[in-house]
């Protein structure tokens, strides 16, 4: 089993559509990455959480750290929206620390006109 | 925001010759950067953590004589593929963190496409 689980694997959707992709861990984190790539493999960080919620135009990403799971949320979905969403995590105590990132396999986003 | 630039973002080499890859954090100095590798399709994996002054620390089954790594500043990080062979062929970015503690970021690269051929 990975340490990091990502769902779905593949998702079109909408557009406009509202999207909520989801990640489930199981091993002690320090921080919870969302990353986004694109087909070129260029790979932009969305957010980086360690409790609560974050905000940032039209996403959203709340982790549950009792729970080990996070979401991104994508709301009035679009087009250029389309990407490979992955979720990764730092793992360690609340030291945080200089540990590489553990990735989920990631999600194929298509959002269609 | 934080940039890192990493270059080139693609290169064809013949097997058995080496390849250089650098990683810079053009905004700010960053003490540990990390090698990721991606294969189709599949997750990225870490290869490598790459500390300021000190010998970059290899994760299981990636071969230290192979993948050379040397952080020489703190704002550059090379990784050269030495005897590459087509089965290294794959996706290589960088990444850099910036901040400390719970505040800590990551940053990454644009990636590096090599194809041994």
């Amino acid at each position: 089993k990975n340490e990091v689980e990502q769902s779905p694997q593949n998702l079109t959707a909408q557009e406009g559509e509202f999207i909520t992709i989801n990640c489930s861990y199981s091993v002690g984190i320090s921080a919870l990455h969302w990353l986004q790539q694109h087909p070129g493999g260029g790979i932009v960080s969305l957010f980086m959480l360690s409790s609560g919620k974050k905000k940032h135009g039209r996403l959203i990403a709340t982790i549950n750290i009792q729970e080990k799971h996070s979401s991104l949320h994508i709301t009035a979905s679009h087009p250029r929206d389309s990407a490979v969403y992955i979720c990764a995590v730092r793992r360690g105590g609340s030291g945080g620390g200089a540990d590489g990132l553990t990735f989920g396999k990631g999600t194929h986003l298509i959002i269609q006109p | 925001g934080a940039v890192v630039s990493q270059h080139p973002s693609w290169v064809i080499c013949k097997s058995g010759t080496s390849v250089k890859i650098e990683c810079r954090s053009l905004d700010f100095q960053a003490t540990t950067m990390f090698w990721y590798r991606q294969f189709p399709k599949q997750s990225l994996m870490l290869m490598a953590t790459s500390n300021e002054g000190s010998k970059a620390t290899y994760e299981q089954g990636v071969e230290k004589d192979k993948f050379l790594i040397n952080h020489a500043s703190l704002t550059l990080s090379t990784l050269t593929v030495t005897s590459a062979h087509p089965e290294d062929s794959s996706f290589y970015i960088c990444s850099a963190l910036r901040g400390l503690s719970m505040n800590t970021e990551a940053f990454f690269g644009q990636g590096t496409r090599l194809t041994v051929v």
